[in-house]
């Protein structure tokens, strides 16, 4: 399985941007890069996916290294419910075939106000 | 994006017994997958629901516990069977969205506690 890395915890200031790191030294060629988050008794909520090029979307930032071993989720002002476990997942193909995401443990991203 | 509907949201049940969860979905959907959440830890994917045939299992999961129904495009369950107290988690269902350009979207789960 394609495997990332991504620091335990965060702190981040309420108003402030927050650049969440992620690395993923063995990424394939064909692999996506997906971060989604979850807030406390939720399920996880897609926040953005790329494969190559930087992508924007009202939520987010995602900027992919050009060797793409490694990517930073950017939330350009943090608010209080920014607080969450953020997962970077490759999107990869299981041993029967079919596409899945395979969690890590994610960053826990504490918001202070 | 899609919407999920799970049920039940959460339940207690007694040890030896099983549960049937539900994932309802608002649109026809290819993929659709189930997680389990143990208390403070990441998702695993238990299985992929494969409509009109066998679902596919990960390691460390099988049918005769995990029994999973798709009979169509909107629709799974997930059985836990024989339940002990080490099945306490929390169980998820999800969908791989085409026309997210494959984004996924999660159901907000059941909590399941076994006594």
């Amino acid at each position: 399985d394609a495997k990332t890395t991504q620091p335990n915890s965060m702190e981040s200031n309420e108003e402030e941007p927050v650049h969440l790191p992620c690395n993923h030294s063995t990424i394939s060629g064909t692999d996506y890069i997906h971060w989604y988050r979850q807030l406390p008794s939720q399920g996880p909520e897609y926040v953005i996916h790329g494969l190559t090029s930087n992508v924007n979307n009202r939520m987010a930032s995602l900027a992919i290294a050009e060797d793409r071993k490694s990517s930073t989720l950017i939330l350009h002002r943090a608010t209080l419910r920014d607080a969450a476990v953020y997962y970077c997942i490759l999107r990869d193909r299981s041993g029967a075939g079919s596409y899945q995401l395979t969690f890590g443990k994610g960053t826990k991203l504490s918001v202070i106000p | 994006s899609a919407v999920i509907s799970q049920k039940p949201s959460r339940d207690i049940c007694q040890r030896g017994t099983s549960l049937t969860i539900q994932c309802q979905v608002d649109s026809q959907v290819t993929m659709m997958f189930w997680y389990r959440q143990q208390p403070g830890q990441s998702l695993t994917l238990i299985a992929t629901a494969n409509q009109g045939s066998e679902a596919t299992y990960e390691s460390g999961f099988v049918i005769d516990k995990f029994p999973i129904s798709r009979p169509n495009l909107t629709f799974s369950t997930l059985t836990v069977s024989n339940m002990s107290p080490e099945d306490s988690s929390i169980y998820l269902c999800s969908v791989e969205e085409m026309d997210r350009d494959y984004g996924y979207t999660f159901g907000s789960g059941t909590r399941l506690t076994v006594v």
